[in-house]
């Protein structure tokens, strides 16, 4: 079974503190990696894709990605009480298919 | 552009009824999926076209059942679904980016099944 496991919350973090998701995935083939965040009631929206090793940022949001440990990872700086929310990890296992991680819920206190 | 539409936004149905989804994309994508997502669960993909063509059907009950009459449109028929069918149903479809498939996600429609 292919499987995509995150840490499991619900998160706390302060208003302008950093916050760190983490994501780990079984199948070592896996090529593409997204993070994907999703508000209640809303449909999931893509916030960082990565596909090689190493770090890649987008504004406040770090993506990192460890093909060999196989752990892809979210950092959100200075977060917002607007980044409340669950955020999925998802990783292309074959040519169509994404499989998601069980998310994980995401409080920014103010 | 990466819109992807949905509709209706809300759809209450029987268990006898017979209804769509109707899920449409103007950005060329060449793939296009079906997920349901149930509370406080990730998206569970149901089905994928790619092409036009039918490529992955996760063992998804005939009660559901995917057309693709196009390669803008993406319909899912719903018929005779129980209560437990009761979900958001998610549209996507995928382009690539960068050498790699990149997925965007409609609004979703809303399913209750009495």
């Amino acid at each position: 079974q292919k499987e995509v496991e995150q840490n499991s919350g619900p998160l706390s973090v302060p208003e302008g503190a950093i916050a760190s998701l983490n994501c780990t995935y079984s199948d070592r083939g896996s090529q593409s990696f997204f993070w994907y965040r999703q508000y209640s009631g809303k449909s999931p929206e893509l916030i960082m894709s990565i596909y090689s090793n190493g770090d890649k940022e987008d504004g406040r949001f770090t993506a990192q990605l460890n093909k060999a440990s196989q752990y892809v990872s979210l950092l959100i700086r200075d977060s917002q009480p607007s980044d409340s929310a669950t955020y999925l990890c998802a990783v292309q296992t074959s040519y169509d298919k994404v499989i998601f991680g069980p998310g994980t819920s995401l409080s920014v206190i103010p | 552009d990466t819109e992807v539409t949905q509709t209706p936004k809300h759809l209450v149905m029987g268990m006898t009824n017979k209804k769509s989804l109707k899920c449409e994309q103007h950005m060329g994508h060449r793939a296009m999926y079906w997920y349901k997502q149930k509370a406080k669960k990730p998206p569970e993909l149901m089905f994928v076209y790619s092409y036009e063509k039918l490529s992955i059907n996760e063992s998804v009950p005939s009660r559901f059942s995917p057309e693709c009459p196009n390669s803008s449109l993406l319909n899912l028929h719903l018929h005779a679904l129980q209560p437990e069918d009761s979900a958001l149903y998610l549209c996507a479809s995928s382009t690539l980016a960068g050498g790699f498939e990149t997925q965007y996600f409609g609004p979703g429609t809303r399913l209750l099944v009495l």
